[in-house]
């Protein structure tokens, strides 16, 4: 089963407008991260939020904010208005934690392609 | 520029030759990640270090792959006789853990693009 999924290959949003780029997890997990990446096409991954399984805020970092929701496993992306230079691939990741510090890798989603247009 | 940095950003080979690819952390950092992203594709876990222990290696990491990192900093893969299928961007992260269930942020670099002809 995957342990991300994103299930929209493509957005489009007017330049400031908002946006909202869904993802759903899987874990049976109770301490997990989840993070969102965007990857211009340069192809540098670029780290933009973090959110923990613990934390009892959304998590906010200047135009873009997480909204989570436990129970139904979702963790979507909100970009608020949005910029041509927001165009990119967004990706949805999470990193397990119980069992043990030492796990490190995170799960990706296969991402949402976002286009910002004038 | 303090990011993590990775060489050479582009290979093109022919199938059956040996490649190797350069990934240097941000020199803080004690753990050090390899992923693969295939086109349309997010990235998948290779293998990972901390300092200069291997801990955890993915079934994705055949016997024709090989990762290290001798001194705790910077870290190579290796691929020998490389095939079709291994062409595919090649990324490297690296982050600082604490040992706690905090948040571990995992930065990226540039990613290295293989091409096996």
């Amino acid at each position: 089963a995957q342990k991300i999924t994103q299930t929209q290959p493509g957005m489009f949003v007017q330049e400031k407008e908002a946006v909202t780029l869904d993802c759903t997890y899987d874990t049976s997990d109770q301490s997990y991260g989840l993070f969102w990446y965007k990857q211009p096409s340069s192809g540098e991954m670029i780290f933009l939020i973090y959110q923990g399984s613990y934390d009892e805020q959304n998590a906010t970092e200047g135009r873009y904010s997480l909204n989570f929701q436990k129970a139904r496993k979702s963790a979507n992306l909100v970009i608020s208005a949005s910029q041509l230079g927001d165009s990119a691939m967004y990706f949805c990741a999470m990193r397990e934690v119980d069992r043990g510090s030492t796990l490190g890798r995170l799960y990706f989603g296969r991402g949402t392609q976002l286009t910002v247009w004038p | 520029d303090t990011g993590v940095s990775q060489d050479p950003r582009h290979k093109i080979t022919k199938r059956g030759q040996n490649v190797t690819f350069r990934c240097d952390p941000i020199s803080e950092h004690n753990r050090l990640y390899w992923y693969r992203q295939t086109l349309g594709q997010g990235p998948e876990f290779l293998t990972y270090f901390q300092n200069e222990a291997q801990l955890e290696k993915s079934r994705l990491l055949s016997d024709r792959f090989s990762a290290e990192r001798p001194k705790g900093s910077f870290s190579t893969l290796e691929i020998q006789r490389t095939e079709q299928g291994d062409s595919a961007m090649y990324l490297c992260a690296s982050s600082l853990t604490l040992g706690d269930r905090g948040q571990e942020t995992q930065y990226f670099g540039p990613g290295t693009r293989l091409l096996v002809l």
